[in-house]
């Protein structure tokens, strides 16, 4: 089936370095999704967007924290400064609409803060 | 608030046996949606199946189907005919439907199929 492209698949990074992580949406989804999991526990949604805005945060997606989607192409998590605690992996979702169609996540960003 | 519970940390069955995860939800909604996930040792998120709170049929799909007891919050996952690469965590997730996006996940169950 489609698929959601995530790049990197591993980073490590310097605490208070910049990192981008990159998403390749499903093509004709509209709706984008960011998902933080900390080693061996659930998913926590961190943000969605829409049309160029952000449309809905968690208490996670902190001030550092940054999506955009500029001309239709990556869609990207930014973290400026990162902190230790930003270790974990970092799941893109996408739909199709916001109303009842399904989720297709990509495999994951591990990113390591040391 | 709005809550997914899996209270099972981890199962072990013979494959070609058939098994049940469970997974209680909470919500002031009156419409809401509930999915099942897979994880894989990979890492890569597979979803399996869903059910959309107004419908009263259980859904199925292939050998993955619901038990969905709305009066009870319930949501169970029924895998019959288990094979060796279901070996994986499952997760149970809740989107509401008042227009919030978020997908409110389970803390998961780890599957093992054993031959």
């Amino acid at each position: 089936g489609p698929k959601v492209l995530q790049i990197p698949s591993h980073q490590i990074i310097d605490m208070g370095q910049m990192v981008t992580l990159n998403c390749d949406p499903v093509s004709n989804h509209l709706y984008f999704y960011w998902y933080k999991q900390i080693l061996g526990q659930q998913m926590e949604f961190l943000v969605n967007f829409y049309n160029g805005k952000v449309m809905e945060k968690s208490k996670l997606f902190k001030d550092q924290f940054s999506v955009e989607r500029p001309d239709g192409s990556y869609f990207t998590l930014k973290i400026q400064p990162t902190a230790l605690e930003d270790s974990a992996v970092y799941f893109c979702a996408s739909s199709r609409d916001s109303s009842n169609s399904d989720y297709t996540f990509g495999s994951g960003t591990r990113l390591l803060v040391i | 608030a709005q809550k997914v519970t899996q209270t099972q940390t981890s199962i072990s069955v013979v494959e070609k046996t058939t098994v049940t995860m469970d997974c209680v939800y909470e919500t002031r909604d009156s419409s809401y949606f509930l999915f099942w996930y897979k994880q894989t040792a990979s890492g890569e998120i597979v979803f399996l199946i869903r059910q959309d709170s107004y419908k009263k049929e259980n859904a199925t799909v292939g050998h993955y189907s619901l038990n969905f007891q709305k009066p009870k919050s319930s949501i169970g996952l029924i895998i019959t005919a288990t094979q060796i690469e279901d070996s994986a965590v499952y997760f149970c997730a809740m989107r509401e439907g008042s227009g919030s996006w978020q997908l409110i996940f389970g803390s998961g169950t780890q599957l093992t199929v054993m031959p």
